[in-house]
């Protein structure tokens, strides 16, 4: 089983749509989580870390649900330049950085 | 400030040949990074450094795959031979230990797109 499973997608949605993207993962005793954001043939950007009472960035809420081991990414009023994929990160050893664990991505095209 | 530096960019070679990628991490970033991507598989680490010691290679693939980084602004990623399986966009990111483990945040290079043909 994968560290962290992702809905590869795509998600096509309108502009101002809100979308929410789901991952899961398994180590139970992960304690770091983030969103990081990957536009076609460039390398991944942070987009947002994920804390346990969830956490929003204008458009942008990630939330944490411990007991499931999930995370999500809600975006709200979709943009064009919201188009991207959107990778889930899972940082297992919490305060000391070590391995992260990437999900594959989960790709959201936005039309207008 | 300059980024994460990657070179070649983009690398077509026929299989058995050596490849070597290259990498300069941001001037002070103590931590540095190995990635390989592909559609299959996603972004998977292949191996890490700490203060240009390596800590984690669990993730190289097989002995065809060595990494070196002699000193804190430069690393090395060899393979030889290379096989058709090996094409990939490979990542070299770098950060600060407690950044990384707070914030979650490594910067990436524009990554060096593989082709084994």
């Amino acid at each position: 089983r994968k560290e962290v499973e992702q809905d590869p997608g795509p998600f096509n949605v309108p502009e101002g749509a809100t979308v929410a993207f789901n991952c899961t993962y398994s180590n139970s005793a992960s304690q770091s989580f983030f969103w990081y954001r990957q536009d076609c043939r460039k390398e991944p950007k942070l987009l947002m870390s994920v804390y346990s009472s969830g956490n929003e960035d204008g458009r942008f809420t990630a939330q944490l649900n411990r007991a499931s081991q999930y995370i999500s990414l809600l975006i709200r009023d979709s943009k064009l330049s919201d188009s991207a994929t959107y990778l889930c990160v899972v940082n297992p050893e919490g305060s000391t950085l070590g391995r992260l664990y990437f999900g594959r991505g989960t790709q959201l095209t936005v039309w207008p | 400030d300059a980024g994460v530096i990657q070179s070649p960019r983009h690398e077509v070679t026929e299989m058995g040949q050596e490849v070597t990628l290259r990498c300069k991490p941001i001037s002070g970033h103590d931590y540095l990074f190995w990635y390989r991507q592909t559609m299959m598989r996603g972004l998977e680490l292949l191996i890490y450094f700490n203060n240009n010691v390596p800590i984690d290679d669990s993730g190289m693939p097989e002995d065809r795959f060595s990494a070196k980084m002699p000193n804190a602004s430069f690393s090395t990623l060899k393979i030889q031979p290379s096989e058709p399986r090996d094409s990939a966009v490979y990542f070299c990111a770098s950060s600060l230990a407690w950044l990384a483990a707070n914030t979650g945040e490594l910067f990436f290079g524009e990554g060096s797109r593989l082709t084994v043909l």
